[in-house]
């Protein structure tokens, strides 16, 4: 299995600008969560779905965050517009229900915001 | 006023000593514990993880103690390899059925030649 894939996995881009960054989770776990990695705050999770539901976003933001899991295979996450504060490192992970409880972390998208 | 970063507490070991990282953790009702290693510009990648009916579980090189009474999780490593070298984080479930994981801070840990 090749693991959790994100792209891109460095993003740079100016103030106002809108960002998107992806996930493909591994394939048969139903359960992908957005987790955003700063040393201020360090690894904080942002929102999470099951079966491609949207079940807590507690932790989003501000409505400046948007994210959606139109399939089992695909997620993204969108801020527009973009912020210098919004400069971390995001991950995806994803975990099967049931059994063992572990995520497994994609490799991260460290996105700057200048 | 001035923002102050995240200070990860470090520890240094020599290389073939064992390393003993310790976490308190917050929630008493957390039933599920799980180490991460985190190697720079990587992922969190799992090491190990315990469920709150044992107070031990080992791995290869690694070992989880959980003491409940008073909220402590530590990860022993035997041997410890440069490779070793990175951040380690503790996580627990919070006890609710939300599938969440809550994430402590890190503790670096450095490994001497």
């Amino acid at each position: 299995d090749a693991g959790v894939i994100q792209s891109p996995r460095h993003e740079v881009t100016e103030m106002g600008q809108e960002v998107t960054l992806r996930c493909k989770p591994i394939s048969g776990h139903d359960y992908l969560f957005w987790y955003r990695q700063t040393m201020m705050r360090g690894l904080e999770l942002l929102i999470y779905f099951n079966n491609n539901v949207p079940i807590d976003d507690s932790g989003m933001p501000e409505d400046r965050f948007s994210a959606k899991m139109p399939n089992a295979s695909f997620s993204t996450l969108k801020i527009q517009p973009s912020e210098p504060r919004d400069s971390a490192v995001y991950f995806c992970a994803s975990r099967a229900s049931g059994g063992a409880e572990e995520q497994y972390f994609g490799p991260g998208t460290r996105l700057t915001v200048t | 006023g001035e923002s102050v970063g995240l200070h990860l507490p470090t520890l240094s070991v020599q290389e073939g000593d064992n390393s003993i990282i310790n976490c308190a953790y917050s929630n008493s009702a957390s039933d599920y514990f799980i180490w991460y290693k985190q190697e720079s510009g990587k992922g969190p990648q799992f090491i190990i993880d315990i469920r709150s009916n044992m107070d031990k579980r080992q791995g290869q090189r690694v070992t989880v103690l959980l003491n409940k009474t008073v909220k402590h999780l530590s990860l022993q490593i035997a041997a410890t390899q440069p490779g070793d070298s990175a951040v380690y984080f503790c996580a627990e479930n919070g006890g609710d059925s939300s599938y969440k994981l809550i994430f402590g801070s890190g503790t670096r840990l450095l490994v001497r030649p």
